[in-house]
């Protein structure tokens, strides 16, 4: 069974139209992690979650923001895509993070995002 | 910053053989935690095995086994009789034990070839 869902599998859409990718998930984690992984790259972690505190990583641009109303969902906005931000956009869930008990993250199989 | 490296863009090996994945990494913490994920094509990202670096004995997960060498700062992948379903990207990561936010730092993977 799926634990970590993301939706949709691919999402077109126009340069500069907002776009919102959902993650969801099963496991009651306390931790939500959105990656960006660019065609042939490693993933670069854009933002996470631990409960309800938002951390943002310190480069990652202001065009993407992230929601999470409840445990369960996650997420990622883009308020105007560019054609450089066209990538597989991967969600991860850990119970805690890593520092407390090694806690591994679970991804789900991502977003295709493509720009027109 | 803590950087991860996997300089073998490709490897290919053949069905039943060994094949091993080198990673390599900079940190000048003491304390911190290694992982090997693995990424088929279209799916989600996997757990494939894990060092905590203040352990001297090298991680096994049935025929995945790693060689962690912490002085050398080498973290390489050791797959035994191989398997065509072991055809994927294989990324190395990073986790400092400082971090409170469980940040995984990824290599830029190597893409395994299995070949029948």
């Amino acid at each position: 069974d799926a634990m970590v869902i993301q939706n949709p599998r691919y999402q077109v859409t126009q340069f500069g139209k907002p776009v919102t990718l959902s993650c969801s998930q099963t496991l009651n984690h306390n931790v939500m992690y959105w990656y960006q992984q660019k065609s042939s790259q490693a993933p670069k972690l854009l933002f996470h979650y631990y409960d309800k505190d938002f951390n943002n990583e310190a480069d990652t641009p202001d065009n993407f923001q992230s929601r999470r109303p409840n445990t369960s969902f996650c997420f990622l906005d883009i308020r105007s895509p560019g054609l450089g931000d066209a990538a597989m956009y991967l969600c991860a869930t850990s119970r805690e993070p890593l520092t407390k008990g090694n806690q591994p993250q679970h991804f789900g199989d991502g977003t295709r995002l493509s720009i027109l | 910053a803590q950087t991860v490296t996997q300089s073998q863009p490709e490897m290919s090996v053949q069905e039943a053989e060994t094949v091993t994945l080198s990673c390599t990494y900079d940190t000048s913490e003491s304390d911190y935690y290694l992982f090997w994920y693995k990424q088929p094509p279209s799916r989600q990202m996997i757990l494939v095995i894990r060092q905590e670096a203040y352990k001297q004995q090298n991680a096994t997960e049935n025929r995945f086994s790693v060689n962690f060498q912490k002085a050398a700062k080498s973290f390489s992948l050791k797959i035994s009789d191989s398997q065509l379903g072991d055809a994927a990207m294989y990324f190395c990561a990073y986790n400092s034990d400082s971090s409170n936010t469980g940040k995984l730092i990824f290599g830029q993977g190597t893409t395994l070839q299995v070949k029948p």
